[in-house]
């Protein structure tokens, strides 16, 4: 697509329930990130795939939180027992390449979505 | 491991009047540095960035960023900020074979008319 689309855009749920939040980024891109914003607070860095594999989730702040993606395109965040700490808004961000990736090209430039703002009453 | 910061949470200026955001960050290789901006309600949109080559970068908007590596700063300005500059900034950084960006807490940018 045109850009990335993160769903739903809010979500309220009740503490204990889980919840998946899903990414769809941008067509090509081969990386893909998580992040999560919380009131005045900047952006925690949660887990990035690189094609479907994640190869460090040291990121996830408990075992509650996983993430996967398939066929190299969307992704889901899922939290499962969701806490009232849980509440933030999770962001989802593409890239062609890894950020860190040595280019002048800007194909390591991160692309966000406009995020899933997660409710935990 | 990198950090971020943004020393001014808030900063609110007058439509017309200059504005600067200051950005430090401390990484022990040469950085990949960003600024973003976040409206209310929407995802980040990238302003500028820095790879290599010439420390001072111009980005969208009237927005441009200087890299000085003596100082690890990478501050944002706009000679003359307009009603719809008022937004959340947020700096980045990244590095060579490093994967993932960090960001500072942000600045609140409320302007005055």
């Amino acid at each position: 697509g045109a850009g990335v689309s993160q769903s739903p855009s809010n979500k309220v749920t009740e503490k204990g329930k889980d919840v998946e939040l899903r990414c769809d980024p941008i067509s090509g891109h081969t990386a893909l990130y998580w992040y999560r914003q919380s009131l005045g607070q900047g952006l925690e860095f949660l887990i990035y795939f690189q094609g479907n594999s994640a190869p460090d989730k040291s990121g996830l702040p408990s075992d509650r939180f996983s993430a996967e993606r398939t066929g190299g395109s969307v992704s889901t965040l899922t939290i499962q027992r969701t806490q009232q700490e849980d509440s933030a808004v999770y962001l989802c961000a593409s890239s062609l390449v890894l950020a860190g990736a040595p280019t002048s090209s800007g194909a390591n430039v991160l692309t966000f979505g406009a995020g899933s703002r997660l409710t935990v009453l | 491991a990198q950090s971020v910061t943004q020393p001014d949470i808030h900063i609110t200026v007058s439509e017309g009047a200059s504005l600067e955001l200051r950005c430090n960050y401390s990484y022990g290789a040469t950085p990949y540095l960003f600024w973003y901006v976040q409206s209310p309600g929407q995802g980040l949109q990238l302003l500028l960035k820095y790879f290599s080559g010439d420390t001072l970068v111009q980005g969208i908007k009237g927005f441009e960023a200087e890299f000085k590596r003596s100082q690890s700063s990478f501050n944002l300005r706009k000679p003359s900020v307009h009603w719809s500059d008022a937004a959340e900034y947020f700096c980045a950084v990244g590095a060579i074979n490093d994967y993932k960006l960090s960001f500072g807490a942000g600045t609140t940018v409320t302007v005055r008319a």
